[in-house]
């Protein structure tokens, strides 16, 4: 257990659905982060919150919209998902920018 | 080409064998992250490193800065350090490595 977690721990969606990945810290921790691992692939960095303003955007595509409401509270909005979506997406967060990330379990997507 | 590599990729042990695996980079860095993902995704940090060489329990991480490697090991394995096992480094943000899936058997 990191203190770091993510809701749903599974998840199918179609093609036409609108779904939201939750990840929920109480560390005290002021920088949230949200991954994507797909398979025999490295993990990819797909938004950063600090303090909870948006500092980076890894040229996700659009029908991934997150929001960060609060220092605790981090949400991954999806929306008109491709097959290629499906993957793994993680959750970090940590003190600050730059400090050691802590990772929750994780939400396993399907899309078909 | 990855701008991080690890070996191997897969690896299997007997219970109780010693355990290395690599890590090699080829930017610049402020610091090198060691992290194990166990069966269903969780993520642990174990090791951040700038320097040297860090412990703890049976796992030791070592870096050499000027050849742009590091190394972790495992003593006496068990099949719980069943995992896979990432490098991370961090330029200004962190790029991670594929990872090596460790199987260590009875």
């Amino acid at each position: 257990e990191t203190g770091v977690t993510q809701t749903p721990r599974h998840l199918v969606m179609g093609m036409t659905n609108k779904k939201s990945l939750k990840c929920e810290q109480h560390l005290g921790h002021n920088a949230m982060y949200w991954y994507k691992q797909s398979a025999k692939k490295p993990l990819e960095l797909m938004f950063v919150y600090s303090l909870e303003e948006r500092v980076e955007n890894n040229s996700v595509p659009s029908r991934f919209s997150p929001e960060c409401p609060n220092s605790s509270h981090l949400f991954l909005h999806l929306h008109t998902l491709q097959p290629e979506d499906s993957a793994l997406y993680l959750c970090a967060s940590s003190l600050d920018m730059g400090d050691t990330q802590y990772f929750g379990p994780g939400t396993r997507l399907t899309v078909l | 080409k990855n701008e991080v590599e690890q070996s191997p990729q897969n690896l299997t042990a007997q219970e109780g064998e010693f355990i290395t695996i690599n890590c090699s980079y080829s930017v610049g860095i402020s610091a090198l992250h060691w992290l194990q993902q166990h069966p269903g995704g969780g993520i642990v940090s174990l090791f951040m490193l700038s320097s040297g060489k860090k412990k703890h329990g049976r796992l030791i991480a070592t870096i050499n800065i000027q050849e742009k490697h590091s190394s972790l090991h495992i003593t006496a394995s068990h099949p719980r350090d069943s995992a896979v096992y990432i490098c991370a480094v961090r330029p200004d943000k962190l790029i991670f490595g594929t990872g090596t899936r460790l199987q260590v058997f009875p």
